[in-house]
């Protein structure tokens, strides 16, 4: 089985630029969520969507947007992008709403570089 | 949200075991523990995830005190391939997708 699969897993933009990030979840899996991987740090948690609702969202600007489609894939946007929005990108999905005792699994990331 | 605290990193060498503990002073009744492994360049992967005493499985043991206000992550004979950032997480009733994650402890594995 696939595990969750994330694109362009490589993406060069300039400031003030737009860009959309895809995730495609486990089979089976009906929630996501995104999160943003700074250069030594841990991942921030960025938005969550479950049954195609937003279900939580993080300390991020109104730039950054999200949205889940029928089929549980998920989009996340950023608009006039920064130099800091560089980063990696992770998309994780999981079979329920969000229990405390739920796993997550992750893709391996879009690293986005904005020049 | 009850913050967690653990070494920023720690070095080992090949078929020792390692135990990495995470302080959580502030965890709340429901929460549960999870530790996730990072490699570079991939997302975080689930290692085992425990609410108290012991838990066990292939990979690792988890050990919780009592009152909860720690725990350690056990890694049995470790190899090269172990090196990477292992991140503590207290995750709260209705959280599990919105984990909080820490900088981790950096752990490297020498021959």
């Amino acid at each position: 089985d696939a595990g969750v699969t994330q694109s362009p897993t490589h993406l060069i933009k300039t400031r003030g630029q737009h860009v959309t990030l895809r995730c495609s979840p486990i089979s089976g899996h009906k929630s996501v969520s995104w999160y943003q991987q700074v250069l030594g740090q841990g991942p921030q948690f960025i938005f969550q969507y479950y049954e195609k609702e937003e279900r939580g969202r993080g300390n991020f600007p109104d730039r950054f947007s999200a949205r889940q489609f029928p089929n549980y894939s998920s989009e996340l946007n950023v608009n006039a992008l920064l130099l800091g929005d560089s980063a990696l990108y992770l998309c994780a999905s999981s079979s329920g709403p969000g229990q405390s005792n739920e796993k997550l699994f992750f893709g391996s990331g879009t690293q986005l570089s904005v020049l | 949200l009850a913050k967690t605290t653990q070494p920023i990193s720690m070095d080992s060498y090949e078929g020792q075991e390692v135990n990495i503990t995470c302080s959580h002073n502030n965890i709340a009744t429901n929460d549960y523990i999870t530790w996730y492994q990072q490699f570079p360049s991939q997302g975080p992967r689930f290692i085992i995830q425990g609410y108290k005493t012991k838990v066990t499985n292939e990979v690792a043991s988890l050990f919780i005190p009592a009152d909860r206000k720690s725990s350690t992550l056990s890694l049995p004979r470790v190899s090269l391939s172990d090196t990477a950032v292992y991140y503590c997480l207290v995750v709260p009733t209705g959280g599990g997708n919105k984990l909080t994650f820490g900088t981790g402890t950096q752990l490297k594995v020498e021959l």
